[in-house]
């Protein structure tokens, strides 16, 4: 069923360390993104991109970066992990077309918990 | 501000009924409405698209409608089924991006 591929799925990490979150799509989409959901809430867009060598950032503030270097794969790098950044990253892709009315393919999301 | 609301209780309803969810907006002026089912610990999946200048949309057990002057989309489930029980997000694609509703949880009971 899932063409895209978070991993991992669950990780519990100290303060101040470095990590890099997966994601991985074989549908050869050129938009991906990820996006920040906490428990009961809504889903908020953190980075995306249009295709290689493109990234924005989403309407969320985050100190997370992001990296395009192949149509594939949109890896998320957090610097120094805080316990604010406690959430679940979920990576989505979509088709680039005209008006952009594809829909996103979710990944199941790593959920990230920062001690 | 842009807003878009679900109702945040959950729908509980009975096998068999109808389960309406409600998705309002406002400020903004969608092009697309879509609609995702998403399970505990795991990414929503598309279920429906709807375009501005649709009044509704059908996919088998499955309704939506759209009114850009109420500014308001209703999802429909007929026939609901306990597996039907999930949370169910409206999204909205509006200057390049997707914007979420929280999400209405709905338990259907056998």
């Amino acid at each position: 069923e899932a063409d895209i591929y978070q991993t991992p799925r669950y990780l519990v990490i100290g303060t101040g360390k470095k990590i890099t979150l997966e994601c991985s799509q074989t549908m050869g989409h050129d938009k991906m993104y990820w996006y920040q959901q906490d428990p009961g809430m809504e889903l908020h867009l953190i980075h995306y991109s249009y295709g290689v060598n493109s990234t924005e950032k989403g309407d969320l503030s985050s100190e997370s970066t992001v990296s395009r270097i192949r149509t594939e794969h949109f890896p998320l790098t957090l610097e120094s992990a805080r316990p604010s950044h406690t959430s679940q990253y979920l990576c989505a892709s979509s088709e680039y077309t005209t008006g952009s009315n594809s829909p996103l393919h979710f990944g199941n999301g790593t959920r990230l918990t920062v001690t | 501000s842009q807003k878009i609301e679900q109702n945040s209780e959950a729908l509980n309803i009975q096998e068999g009924k109808t389960a309406t969810l409600t998705c309002n907006y406002t400020n903004y002026s969608p092009a697309y409405l879509q609609w995702y089912r998403q399970d505990p610990g795991r990414g929503p999946v598309f279920l429906l698209l709807i375009r501005e200048n649709e009044k509704e949309k059908r996919k088998e057990r499955l309704k939506v409608t759209f009114d850009t002057t109420l500014k308001q989309s209703l999802f429909h489930i007929t026939a609901s089924q306990p597996a039907d029980s999930a949370t169910y997000l409206c999204a909205l694609y509006n200057f390049n991006k997707f914007y979420f509703g929280s999400g209405t949880k709905l338990n259907v009971k056998p």
